[in-house]
């Protein structure tokens, strides 16, 4: 049981190029997220999905985008890089509970990101 | 929107002692908040999910406490030994789907 994979765990970009952060989870949990964590500061939602063909905005989504076409994927897109996304991005899942309150957060190890 | 503020930002203790980390959120409309535990250069782990209904949450040396009521929570650590070096993080939720964080309390234990 792998749990929350996220790929790569290390990317350097140079400004203006895209890419796209990969997340899987083998838990068929419906809820996905992606965080970002910047040095000293607290976890910031980018986006989230509560189910296949659903994705909705968090915190901080401007320069992001999503799609969740599975319930095991949740791909993370960064078009045209700027150094204010230099960051550590975390994918996370979880299963849904009473009154469509998330469950027990499982989380991937990170990728760390570089705009220069 | 949620605001969370976990208080002291940092905390060193000898080993052996009995410790409690702070948490306060703003909005006490939730059903349920979430302790991590988050080790250098590494993802966030789970530590304990409590309920509202439950107030109290055990898992081995750990308990966590929730009081809706005033919007706080605690996280006792008790015999603290080197390996509970890290930081924690307290999550209420947001909204039905989402989770909040706070910024943490960087723990560290002195043997």
């Amino acid at each position: 049981n792998a749990g929350v994979t996220q790929t790569p765990k290390f990317r350097i970009l140079k400004i203006g190029q895209s890419m796209t952060l990969q997340c899987a989870q083998d838990m068929n949990h419906n809820y996905m997220y992606w965080y970002r964590q910047d040095p000293g500061m607290g976890l910031k939602l980018i986006y989230y999905s509560v189910g296949a063909g659903i994705t909705d905005k968090g915190e901080v989504p401007n320069g992001y985008n999503v799609s969740r076409s599975t319930t095991e994927d949740f791909p993370l897109r960064l078009e045209l890089a700027a150094p204010s996304q230099t960051s550590v991005y975390f994918c996370a899942s979880s299963s849904s509970r009473d009154w469509g309150y998330p469950g027990e957060l499982f989380f991937g190890e990170g990728s760390r990101l570089t705009v220069l | 929107k949620q605001e969370v503020t976990q208080i002291p930002a940092a905390l060193s203790v000898p080993e052996g002692e009995n410790l409690v980390l702070n948490c306060s959120f703003t909005d006490s409309a939730i059903y349920n908040l979430q302790w991590f535990r988050q080790d250098p250069g590494k993802g966030l782990t789970s530590l304990l999910l409590i309920q509202s209904s439950q107030r109290e949450q055990t898992s081995g040396r750990l308990n966590a406490s929730l009081d809706k009521s005033s919007g706080r929570s605690t996280l006792y650590i008790a015999a603290s030994q080197p390996g509970d070096s890290a930081t924690y993080l307290c999550a209420p939720p947001f909204g039905n789907e989402k989770l909040t964080f706070g910024t943490g309390t960087r723990l560290t234990i002195i043997p």
